[in-house]
């Protein structure tokens, strides 16, 4: 059963317009979660996270929402940038449940930004 | 530079062949984990260990085993290799007293089984 879902497979956006990456959950005991950006033959690298006690953080382009009520969070990058075409995968970790606060990955969303 | 260092990138096995696929960290980093990504699958844990000393299973550990040499490395070995373990396998660190529970991947390692 699926604790992390990236439910869209893939996203094609214009440069300059926004992309949103979205990411639910089903176990509430999740408390951290982080959005990684993997390369192709690269391994996935951090981009951005937020505890369960807040509902945004912002880096620069990146932006994570948490909707704690819906178990929902969303990445937003604005403006989007051709570099910006990755995989982005969405995580969540319980930090103090039993699984020693390991990290639950979705499957991933392939984002292409086209010039 | 600091980091997660696998060998090999990349190595073919025949079906029934064992191998060893090797992790280093130089970051001090307590925790060391091992995935493997599959088309569709996303990043599926294997083995972890939380501490030197320690390892424990993930949700994928069948076919495998680990070993955590001392607190810079972590080994994992496939006793004898069969298709279903082509995949792309990414080690990563990460030590939660700085208070990042981010982890550090790996370049990966591409193993193919024919």
């Amino acid at each position: 059963d699926q604790q992390v879902k990236q439910n869209s497979p893939s996203l094609s956006v214009q440069e300059g317009r926004i992309s949103i990456l979205n990411c639910d959950y089903t176990n509430s005991m999740f408390d951290y979660f982080l959005w990684y950006k993997k390369y192709p033959a690269e391994g996935p690298t951090f981009l951005i996270s937020i505890s369960s006690i807040k509902d945004k953080n912002e880096d620069g382009r990146f932006t994570v929402f948490l909707n704690k009520s819906a178990k929902h969070l969303s990445l937003h990058i604005v403006p989007s940038q051709p570099g910006d075409s990755a995989v982005y995968f969405c995580a969540a970790s319980a930090r103090y449940g039993g699984s020693q606060g390991n990290l639950i990955f979705g499957k991933g969303t392939k984002l292409s930004v086209k010039p | 530079n600091a980091g997660v260092t696998q060998t090999p990138k990349f190595q073919v096995l025949k079906t029934g062949q064992s191998m060893t696929l090797q992790c280093a960290q130089d970051m001090n980093h307590n925790s060391m984990y091992w995935y493997r990504q599959d088309p569709g699958m996303g990043l599926r844990l294997i083995y972890y260990s939380a501490s030197e000393g320690t390892t424990d299973k993930g949700e994928v550990p069948n076919g495998y085993n680990v070993s955590r040499l001392n607190k810079r490395e972590f080994s994992l070995r496939l006793e004898s290799a069969a298709p279903s373990q082509t995949s792309v396998y990414f080690c990563a660190s990460r030590t939660i007293q700085t208070g990042n529970y981010g982890y550090t991947f790996g370049s990966g390692t591409r193993l193919t089984v024919v």
